[in-house]
């Protein structure tokens, strides 16, 4: 079946402006994750959905960002008034339920540049 | 301090040989380990998982866990060009939904 999709998958903007990022799930998955990825580090995690629980928001670094998921399905990662520390790649992952045993499944990612 | 260390590198390799890669942690609870491989401009993929301390082994890969040590280690063998990817450790505590990660290590496999 289809994988977890993301777009666009390339985004160069200005600093200043206000950016939107989309995952799509995998059908049935329940929780969903933002990740940013910069250049030569980790995954840092940025927020979590499970169902219709409040997300837990404790990795987004500043008021900037913010996100929603609709259900459990599409998900948008906002990030307003860029900053070029901003510029990294966003994964999203889907998995079928909230623990931590269950495998995620990441997207292929949005490279965001800022410039 | 970070939670998870892990040497970015890259490491590179000649085909055939035995790659060794690893992780330090601080947090004594974390009790579910992973690896994954991440190929360029794509998403990770789980690679393996183990639970506590102990072995697991799947083909030619094998996933050794140390808490005592609080050392992780992914072995591959007789790798294969087709293996060169950043591979991130990745850990987690019982009942929990966060995972944190390592830097990846970057691995080149040369024909």
């Amino acid at each position: 079946g289809a994988g977890v999709s993301q777009s666009p998958s390339n985004k160069v903007t200005e600093k200043g402006k206000d950016v939107e990022l989309r995952c799509d799930p995998i059908s049935g998955h329940t929780a969903l994750y933002w990740y940013r990825q910069r250049l030569g580090q980790g995954l840092e995690f940025l927020i979590y959905f499970q169902g219709n629980s409040a997300p837990d928001k404790s990795g987004l670094p500043s008021d900037r960002f913010s996100a929603e998921r609709t259900g459990e399905s599409v998900s948008t990662l906002t990030i307003q008034r860029t900053q070029q520390e901003d510029s990294a790649v966003y994964l999203c992952a889907s998995s079928p339920d909230y623990t931590s045993t269950d495998t995620q499944y990441f997207g292929p990612g949005t490279r965001l540049t800022v410039l | 301090q970070k939670e998870v260390e892990q040497d970015p590198g890259p490491l590179s390799v000649p085909e055939g040989a035995i790659v060794s890669l690893n992780c330090t942690y601080s947090n004594s609870a974390f009790q579910y380990f992973m690896w994954y491989r991440q190929y360029s401009r794509k998403g990770p993929e789980l690679l393996m998982y183990t639970y506590s301390s102990g072995n697991k082994e799947d083909g030619r890969f094998t996933a050794q866990v140390d808490k005592s040590s609080k050392y992780i280690s992914l072995f591959i063998r007789d790798s294969q060009p087709s293996d060169s990817a950043t591979y991130l450790c990745a850990m987690s505590v019982s009942g929990g939904f966060k995972t944190i990660f390592g830097a990846g290590t970057r691995l080149f496999v040369k024909a």
